[in-house]
């Protein structure tokens, strides 16, 4: 199954933009790429999902190359709420919901 | 919000106990997901269904097993509750068509002693 890699943590500040890639160097033609957000004692947001090429939504960026290997979410101008840990995700089909080990972003004043 | 309920949000059970973790969803979503977490680490997959008596189970192996009676309900049961059981456990639905966005509940963190 077609895992996926991300760093383990970032650190940024307020009103910075935060780009964090996801590698899925063995990603299906039939997966899709989505991101999502958790903090400390909740379930997991959706954030943004793509397939290829770039998609955009109120909160997020979210940009594939060509080759659909690796992606990289962008969040435009941080702020400390932001603070959480993020999740990409490969998503195939049921049998193939498979969530990265998350990468801990931090937001410092 | 997504309109997903999980009970209880906490449980401190003793080994042996039988335990049934609660899961609802208000939305009419066919999909349902359970998922284990351990406190820093990722999410794993554990049980899903498509719809009414449809049940499978994911890509961690569980003890646990699950019951799809009503589309709005999604109870994972335990029959006897050991210490490596003790983990966080998220509950999940998405409606069937296509790679649709997942609604999470907020969880049960589940302390077995």
């Amino acid at each position: 199954l077609a895992k996926t890699t991300q760093p383990i943590s970032m650190d940024s500040y307020e009103g910075q933009e935060v780009n964090i890639t996801c590698s899925h160097n063995n990603i299906a033609t039939n997966d899709y790429i989505t991101w999502y957000q958790q903090f400390p004692s909740q379930g997991p947001r959706f954030i943004i999902q793509g397939y290829k090429t770039k998609v955009t939504n109120e909160v997020a960026s979210l940009f594939i190359p060509a080759d659909r290997k690796s992606s990289t979410l962008s969040l435009p101008r941080v702020s400390l709420s932001d603070t959480a840990v993020y999740y990409c995700l490969l998503s195939g089909g049921y049998n193939k919901l498979i969530f990265g080990a998350g990468t801990r972003l931090a937001v410092h004043p | 919000e997504a309109d997903i309920y999980q009970t209880p949000r906490y449980l401190v059970i003793g080994t042996g106990k039988k335990i049934t973790l609660e899961c609802s969803q208000t939305m009419g979503h066919d999909k349902m997901y359970w998922y284990q977490q351990d406190p820093g680490m990722e999410l794993h997959l554990i049980h899903y269904s498509y719809g009414v008596n449809s049940t499978e189970k994911g890509d961690l192996s569980s003890e646990s097993t699950v019951s799809r009676i009503r589309t709005e309900h999604f109870p994972l049961t335990l029959e006897s509750a050991r210490p490596s059981h003790t983990s966080q456990y998220l509950c999940a639905s998405s409606v069937a068509s296509g790679h649709n966005e997942q609604f999470f509940g907020p969880g049960t963190r589940l302390t077995v002693l």
